[in-house]
């Protein structure tokens, strides 16, 4: 049980390049999100999903698109890369019961990018 | 949509004494409030929660207190520990697919 995964860890693009990150999750989660993490701002709401075949804008998704085509993986894609866009990104996943409550995130291990 | 407030950005702490680290919250219908610990280059973890029907949870040394008339919550440790250093990470939500909105984040540092 390996929770959740990401991949890669480290990255380095240059300026107008394209990647995709993926996260993939065993726990038979609902529901997925990525995240940024900027020093003093704390972890930022991209893009979420809430199954499969279903994604939605977070808080900042200019420059961000994203997939969930199976349960368990979501993938981040930056399509042409920007400075901007150096950080740290962190998967999610949670649940909620059938009573309605909702459990917190199991985080991935993140992403570190660099956009030079 | 939620906007979370968290105070300090920085504590400094010595070894035994208590910490404390406050959120406020916008959205009235929040109904779930976590705490996340991030050691240097970790993920963060979930360390303790609180849901909006109880107004206080204790897990050891670890403490969470709910204020939903005035929308703050509270994370309190005592008999501080050099090894409790890290970043905590505030969070509220739950009602909207699970999301949450963090906290800016604290840094607390033990020193022995």
């Amino acid at each position: 049980n390996a929770g959740v995964t990401q991949t890669p860890k480290f990255r380095v693009l240059k300026t107008g390049q394209s990647m995709t990150l993926l996260c993939a999750q065993d726990m038979n989660h609902e529901y997925m999100y990525w995240y940024r993490q900027d020093p003093g701002m704390g972890l930022r709401l991209i893009h979420y999903s809430v199954g499969e075949g279903t994604t939605a804008k977070g808080e900042v998704p200019d420059g961000y698109n994203v997939s969930r085509l199976k349960k368990q993986n979501f993938l981040l894609g930056l399509e042409s890369a920007a400075p901007s866009q150096t950080s740290v990104y962190f998967c999610a996943s949670s649940f909620t019961t059938s009573g309605g409550e909702n459990y917190g995130y199991t985080f991935g291990s993140g992403t570190r990018l660099t956009v030079v | 949509g939620e906007n979370v407030e968290q105070h300090p950005s920085t504590l400094s702490v010595q070894e035994g004494d208590s910490a404390v680290i406050k959120c406020t919250y916008s959205d009235s219908a929040s109904n779930y409030f976590p705490w996340y610990k991030q050691e240097l280059g970790k993920r963060p973890q979930l360390i303790i929660d609180i849901r909006s029907n109880v107004g206080e949870k204790k897990d050891q040394r670890i403490a969470v207190t709910l204020n939903k008339t005035a929308k703050h919550f509270s994370l309190h440790i005592t008999e501080t520990q050099p090894e409790d250093s890290a970043v905590y990470f505030c969070g509220a939500g739950g009602t909207s697919y699970g999301k949450l909105t963090f906290g800016q984040g604290t840094i607390l540092t033990v020193h022995p």
